[in-house]
């Protein structure tokens, strides 16, 4: 089936060990996302991709980066992982060409900082 | 102020209620508006765009009221199933999506 693909699901790191999370999507979708979402809260937009184009959102700390080296691949790094980053990371896609909008997300990795 | 706001419940409510959500947004650029539903670790899934006419989906409907900057959800009938934690969500152009923290609904049998 296809689907929006995220690995590991579950991250443990250390304080300060960098870490990389991936996403891989089989939908041919040109937008893709990256959200944190901490615990009863909204998940907030790190940054998206349209196609190659990356657009950060401007209070995304520079201790997460993205890389997007083909349509289906995006990668989320975080270079510091600091206690605050422990979170559920969401990886989302989207065809342009959708006039609904929809956002299909990925399970998620969610990660533990110790 | 958050750009999009929903009580956080939790909504606690027996099987056969109908149960509304109530959300606000504050900015007037959003052009178009969603009901996310997430159940507990899971990721969201889209469960209906809400369209300024309002629109029906089965038990759920959608209403938006641009003047005041509401969005509305009701579900009818409620179902152990409907358990849920539902994100009210703002999109500004193409891709800028904002999300509410969510309204957690709990229906007991």
């Amino acid at each position: 089936d296809a689907m929006v693909i995220q690995n590991p699901r579950y991250q443990v790191t250390q304080f300060g060990k960098p870490v990389t999370l991936s996403c891989s999507q089989t939908l041919n979708h040109n937008v893709m996302y990256w959200y944190q979402q901490k615990s009863s809260q909204a998940p907030k937009l790190l940054f998206h991709y349209y196609d190659k184009d990356f657009n950060n959102e401007a209070d995304t700390p520079d201790n997460f980066q993205s890389r997007r080296p083909n349509t289906s691949f995006c990668f989320l790094d975080i270079r510091s992982p600091g206690l605050g980053d422990a979170a559920m990371y969401l990886c989302a896609t989207r065809a342009d060409r959708d006039a609904t909008y929809e956002q299909y997300f990925g399970p998620g990795t969610r990660l533990t900082v110790t | 102020r958050k750009e999009v706001e929903q009580d956080p419940g939790p909504f606690n409510v027996p099987e056969g209620a109908t149960v509304a959500f109530n959300c606000t947004y504050s900015n007037s650029a959003s052009q178009s508006f969603f009901w996310y539903r997430q159940d507990c670790r899971k990721e969201p899934k889209l469960l209906m765009s809400v369209y300024s006419s309002g629109n029906e989906d089965g038990r759920f409907t959608a209403q938006l009221n641009r003047a005041s900057q509401y969005i509305s959800l009701l579900i009818r009938d409620s179902k152990l199933s409907d358990s849920a934690t539902y994100l009210c969500v703002a999109l500004r152009g193409n891709n800028d999506m904002r999300f509410g923290a969510g309204t957690r609904l709990t229906v007991k049998p």
